[in-house]
């Protein structure tokens, strides 16, 4: 049963530019959220997406963007790249209501902005 | 708004013995969850035990238990027989449930556990 897939696994972006991170849900879950992490520091809720749509958004400028496909599958998108911006980016997967259940994460995309 | 705070950046354990993390939250709302999450070096956000808030009875998973408590908003986190495996980042994370919650997780900022043989 596969996990949760992110790709890519590392980018090297130049401020400015723009950059698209994927995310595959783990079989069977039709919710998808995505964190920033920081370098030493906690996971920050950026959005999630339920049935195509944003459910939630923390906060985070309009610079971060997201969709969700038919199949669930996400991506996360960032416009207008900050060095700030770089960090381990998450994506999470679970049922629409996961109950006490955490979530399965994936093993992140490493961002750097240079 | 709901906040998590692991005052310990860093913790070290022997081998075998036991060790605990700490973690306190604050909160207005009287239903919620709450986790331990670990992160190894593979960067993979593994989930080791959670807690309902409502259920008064700690959790405990093998080697893994908590130390609720609710009135004081704190949940320690108990690791016993500690083994080489067990070194990693260690997260506390608060998730509501009310109605309508989308179950967005509120994370501390991290506990490194180093574990020497």
């Amino acid at each position: 049963d596969a996990g949760v897939t992110q790709s890519p696994t590392h980018l090297i972006k130049t401020r400015g530019q723009q950059v698209t991170l994927r995310c595959s849900p783990k079989s069977g879950h039709d919710t998808v959220s995505w964190y920033q992490q920081a370098l030493g520091q906690g996971p920050q809720f950026i959005f999630q997406y339920y049935e195509e749509e944003e459910r939630q958004r923390g906060n985070f400028p309009d610079r971060f963007s997201g969709h969700q496909f038919p199949n669930y599958s996400s991506e996360l998108n960032v416009n207008a790249l900050l060095l700030g911006d770089s960090a381990l980016y998450l994506c999470a997967s679970s049922i629409r209501d996961p109950g006490d259940y955490g979530y399965t994460f994936g093993s992140g995309t490493r961002l750097t902005v240079v | 708004a709901q906040t998590v705070t692991q005052s310990q950046p860093e913790m070290s354990v022997q081998e075998a013995e036991t060790v605990t993390l700490s973690c306190t939250y604050d909160t207005s709302e009287s239903d919620y969850y709450l986790f331990w999450y670990k992160q190894p070096p593979s960067r993979q956000m593994i989930l080791v035990i959670r807690q309902e808030a409502y259920k008064q009875q700690n959790a405990t998973e093998n080697r893994f238990s908590v130390n609720f408590q609710k009135a004081a908003k704190s949940f320690s986190l108990k690791i016993s027989d500690s083994q080489l495996g067990d070194a990693a980042m260690y997260f506390c994370a608060y998730r509501s449930r009310g109605s309508g919650n989308t179950g967005k997780l509120i994370f501390g900022q991290g506990t490194t556990l180093q574990v020497k043989p």
